[in-house]
């Protein structure tokens, strides 16, 4: 089946430490996105990709890097200087940077102890 | 501030009966999106209306664009209590690409069985 798959589902993190969440898609997609959701809130962009190699940030980069070096793959690190790093984070694709309709993971929690 | 802004907040309603969602927004755009959220879950795009189109239909989904007002609704009709989730408006601005996607904060639906 073609999808976004995100990984890992649950992630802890002590303060200080830096964390990688995966993001795979195999629907042979262009552009790729990070969200970040809090508790009753609208999504917030954090960095996008519209092709490999290369990518933007968004609303909300600070704290947050990203890699593009495959078409499939986008991986988001969180840093430790995310002040704020709890947090529900949705990686998506779309056929290109135009198209509409948002294709999502089911997303990865992110809780800091 | 918030393009997409959803209206109400909260809508409880019983299996069978049709619940209408209303969103909200500032300036012009290209197409505004509708998505659906089931708890702890990843987005699911439901339906995309562009700018020159008034209304559009998907099985028991209605949605109404009054770009005049700058307002859209989306009407679900013969709920089932499998429509329990939260719902979300996206607006994608003239010219923007994915990128400048901006998403509300949610409507929280629950149909009682």
């Amino acid at each position: 089946d073609g999808g976004i798959t995100q990984s890992p589902k649950y992630l802890f993190r002590k303060e200080g430490q830096n964390v990688t969440l995966s993001c795979e898609q195999n629907l042979n997609h262009d552009a790729m996105y990070w969200y970040r959701q809090d508790p009753g809130q609208g999504l917030r962009l954090i960095y996008y990709s519209q092709i490999v190699n290369d990518f933007q940030k968004g609303d909300i980069a600070e704290g947050y890097s990203v890699s593009r070096e495959k078409k499939e793959s986008f991986p988001l690190t969180v840093t430790s200087a995310q002040k704020n790093p709890t947090a529900f984070y949705l990686c998506a694709s779309s056929i290109d940077r135009n198209t509409g309709e948002l294709f999502f993971g089911e997303g990865s929690r992110l809780t800091v102890l | 501030s918030q393009q997409g802004e959803e209206d109400p907040q909260a809508l409880s309603i019983q299996e069978g009966e049709n619940a209408t969602m209303n969103c909200s927004y500032k300036t012009s755009i290209n197409n505004l999106q509708w998505y659906r959220q089931n708890s702890g879950r990843g987005l699911v795009h439901l339906i995309l209306i562009r700018s020159n189109e008034r209304e559009k239909h998907s099985g028991r989904l209605r949605v109404t664009l009054d770009t005049s007002k700058k307002s859209s609704s989306l009407l679900i009709t013969a709920s089932r209590a499998a429509d329990t989730a939260s719902y979300f408006c996206a607006t994608a601005p003239n010219g923007g690409a994915n990128s400048k996607l901006t998403f509300g904060k949610g409507i929280t639906l629950s149909v009682r069985p």
